[in-house]
C-alpha cells in the first residue's frame, strides 16, 4: 500500500521570505511521480511542481522547487519570496503507473504582509 | 478550453434522497476518478475508470455507484445518501491510464446530507 504523509497541519511565512512544506511518502514502487497541488479558497486543484523517480534532479517551477530525497522517501516544497496569493491548502500526492494518486492530509500555508 | 466539468457545485440534500453529480471531460482522456475531500484525510479515492464500461473500486467506494458509459463522463450516483457522506468530491482525469500524468480537476461539488 502507498500512504503520504504531511506533518505540518499549518504553516505561515512572512511575505517575500521562504518557507519548506514537507512530506513523507512510502511505496514499494521503483517507477512512480510525486506531485504538489494548490488549493486555495476557490477550491480548484492546481498541478505547482512534479518529479519522477526516476530523475535525480530536483525539479523547478519559477519561485516552487522540491527536494527530493529519494532514499529517505522525502518530497519538500521550498517556496520562495512568497506572496499573499500563495495562501492556500497544499496537497502533496504520490501517483504509480497504472494506479490512483494517493494524496496526503493537506499543509494550510498562511501568508502575512 | 481543456477542462473538466462538474454539476452541480453546491448541493444539499436529505438523507435517502438519490443524487447524481455530473462530470464531463473535452480533452479525450481514457482515465476518470472520483475523489472526496474531507479535514485531515486529505483527497482519497472513491471510484476510477481506466476506459469506456471499464471501472473499479477506490479506496472509500461505499454508498458510491458510477458509470463510464461514454468517454468523456463519469458521473457519480448516490443511491441512498447518509450524512456521512457530506464531504467535498472533485472529479479528476489523466491523458493516459498507464502513464502517470498530470491529473486534470473539476471544480468540486460541496455537498450537505441533512
Amino acid at each position: 500500500a502507498q500512504t503520504v504523509t504531511q506533518s505540518q497541519p499549518e504553516m505561515s511565512v512572512q511575505e517575500a521570505e521562504t518557507v519548506t512544506l514537507s512530506c513523507t511518502y512510502d511505496t514499494s514502487e521503483s517507477d512512480y511521480y510525486l506531485f504538489w497541488y494548490k488549493q486555495p479558497p476557490s477550491r480548484q486543484m492546481i498541478l505547482v511542481i512534479r518529479q519522477e523517480a526516476y530523475k535525480q534532479q530536483n525539479a523547478t517551477e519559477n519561485r516552487f522547487s522540491v527536494n527530493f530525497q529519494k532514499a529517505a522517501k522525502s518530497f519538500s516544497l521550498k517556496i520562495s519570496d512568497s506572496q499573499l496569493g500563495d495562501a492556500a491548502m497544499y496537497f502533496c500526492a504520490l501517483g504509480i503507473y497504472g494506479n490512483k494518486l494517493v494524496f496526503g492530509a493537506g499543509t494550510i500555508l498562511r501568508v502575512k504582509s | 478550453e481543456a477542462q473538466v466539468t462538474q454539476n452541480p457545485r453546491y448541493l444539499i440534500t436529505v438523507t435517502g434522497k438519490k443524487l447524481t453529480v455530473t462530470c464531463s471531460q473535452n480533452m479525450n482522456h481514457e482515465y476518470m476518478s472520483w475523489y472526496r475531500q474531507d479535514p485531515g484525510l486529505g483527497l482519497r479515492q472513491i471510484y476510477y475508470s481506466m476506459n469506456v464500461e471499464v471501472t473499479d473500486k477506490g479506496d472509500v467506494p461505499e454508498g458510491y455507484k458510477v458509470s463510464r458509459k461514454e468517454k468523456r463522463n463519469f458521473p457519480l450516483i448516490l443511491e441512498s445518501p447518509s450524512p456521512n457522506q457530506t464531504s467535498l468530491y472533485f472529479c479528476a482525469s489523466r491523458d493516459n491510464s498507464f502513464v502517470v500524468t498530470e491529473a486534470f480537476f473539476g471544480q468540486g461539488t460541496r455537498l450537505t446530507v441533512v
